[in-house]
């Protein structure tokens, strides 16, 4: 089954700064990778995604790309703010009828003020 | 954009006793539901994958006669921790799969269970 993987578990960075978070999967079939934003006691919040058919996608101050021949893919965070602080997951899956969305094991983001 | 909701937020019960939990897609239909499971500091674990109409299916080590799911119409699916015990405390997600084109999945607020 699909195993997806992400690093840095922790990541602190300046108000004003880039932050990247890196996740490799391994099922080749897999199509479709969503980002996510959890906030301390509350559900995950889509916040990009991507699919197999294009190499990078951006939404103002965030950006993914996806590379599908090394199947690793990235958020990157421009201009960080504060409340962007959360933990970040990966996903991926196979968009078909059924399939199940797999998570990474999350990043921990601090954005010092 | 789409909203997945939950009832309750939050249910403290007593060990032995049954919780049902609720999700609803408010504004979209969705044939297919996540239920997931989440320990503080870790990531969702997947237990089940509701289909509207039919059976579950369970991810591999949860008990189905213990979590019993139902996936009664295109926008409820529930969840039911049976005879529950302590270490069934957790926070517990739903998601729903909108089933137009675009397939993208929603989570739900959670709830947090407490079995005492």
């Amino acid at each position: 089954g699909e195993n997806v993987e992400q690093h840095p578990s922790t990541l602190s960075v300046q108000e004003g700064d880039s932050a990247v978070i890196k996740c490799t999967y391994s099922d080749s079939a897999s199509n479709y990778f969503p980002w996510y934003k959890q906030e301390l006691g509350k559900g995950p919040q889509l916040i990009i995604d991507i699919r197999s058919n294009v190499g990078e996608k951006k939404d103002q101050r965030i950006a993914v790309t996806l590379n599908k021949t090394a199947k690793h893919f990235s958020l990157h965070i421009t201009e960080t703010q504060p409340e962007d602080s959360a933990v970040y997951f990966c996903a991926a899956s196979k968009l078909t009828s059924y399939d199940k969305v797999i998570f990474g094991p999350g990043t921990s983001l601090s954005v010092i003020p | 954009g789409a909203v997945v909701s939950q009832h309750p937020s939050r249910v403290i019960c007593k060990s032995g006793t049954s919780v049902k939990i609720e999700c609803r897609s408010l504004d979209f239909q969705a044939t297919t539901m996540f239920w997931y499971r989440q320990f503080p500091k870790q990531s969702l674990m997947l237990m089940a994958t509701s289909n509207e109409g039919s059976k579950a299916t369970y991810e591999q080590g949860v008990e189905k006669d213990k979590f019993l799911i139902n996936h009664a119409s295109l926008t409820l699916s529930t969840l039911t921790v049976t005879s529950a015990h302590p270490e069934d405390s957790s926070f517990y997600i739903c998601s729903a799969r909108d089933a137009g084109i675009l397939r993208e999945q929603y989570f739900g607020p959670g709830t947090r269970l407490t079995v005492t």
